[in-house]
């Protein structure tokens, strides 16, 4: 499928357990980002990537860890989940030198 | 630091304009941005503005930017049902990265 989308959509784990969040852009796009989206905070950059194999923290990276070893991929691996991770992860993509940040579906990510 | 505010909720009716708006705080942005997201849905980008203009239309839709008050509206001409949905404003800070607002749920009544 062409575009940019995540895996699982949906997806249900134990607290200290690790997850790992997948995207797939299709579009060669240089710079993907992944954002968290909680209820009263809108949407916060965990960590973003430029390039391959160049990744940086954004606000909240603290108990996550990315990768990007081919263009058109960029998981998040939560280490060791917690509740306060429990929360709507998007990924994103886009263009350099272009305005426009492409996002996916979204997954909805619930800790116990 | 960077903080985008925006009221949580608008109600309208079908027909009528809707206005949404936003406060930043980064006078160093260069581009400010209108997201929608629909139900269960990424976010779309609606339209954007760079800082030194002052209004850009796009068919139904006219930002406005006060670059001064460090504020931001965008206006929905004949609001429809199909357009409830949550907006986002967004500001571009000086790291080149987004700094979104906490969203604004619009809900238009038939």
């Amino acid at each position: 499928d062409a575009g940019i989308t995540q895996s699982p959509r949906y997806k249900i784990t134990e607290t200290g357990r690790q997850v790992t969040l997948m995207c797939h852009q299709t579009w060669s796009h240089s710079y993907m980002f992944w954002y968290r989206q909680d209820l009263g905070h809108g949407l916060r950059l965990i960590y973003y990537s430029a390039a391959a194999d160049i990744t940086d923290k954004g606000e909240v990276p603290d108990g996550y860890v990315v990768s990007r070893s081919k263009t058109e991929n960029f998981p998040l691996t939560l280490e060791s989940a917690t509740r306060s991770q429990t929360s709507v992860y998007f990924c994103a993509s886009r263009a350099g030198g272009f305005e426009t940040q492409y996002f996916g579906p979204g997954t909805r990510l619930l800790v116990l | 630091g960077e903080d985008v505010e925006q009221s949580l909720f608008l109600s309208v009716r079908e027909g009528d304009s809707s206005v949404i708006n936003c406060t930043y705080t980064d006078s160093s942005s260069t581009y400010l941005y209108w997201y929608k997201q629909e139900p269960g849905a990424g976010l779309q980008l609606l339209t954007y503005i760079f800082s030194n203009m002052d209004m850009k239309q796009d068919q139904r839709l006219t930002v406005l930017l006060n670059k001064k008050d460090k504020h931001l509206s965008l206006r929905i001409a004949d609001t429809q049902t199909g357009d409830s949905a949550i907006y986002f404003c967004a500001e571009k800070n000086a790291g080149n990265m987004l700094t979104f607002g906490g969203g604004t749920r619009l809900m238009v009544k038939p």
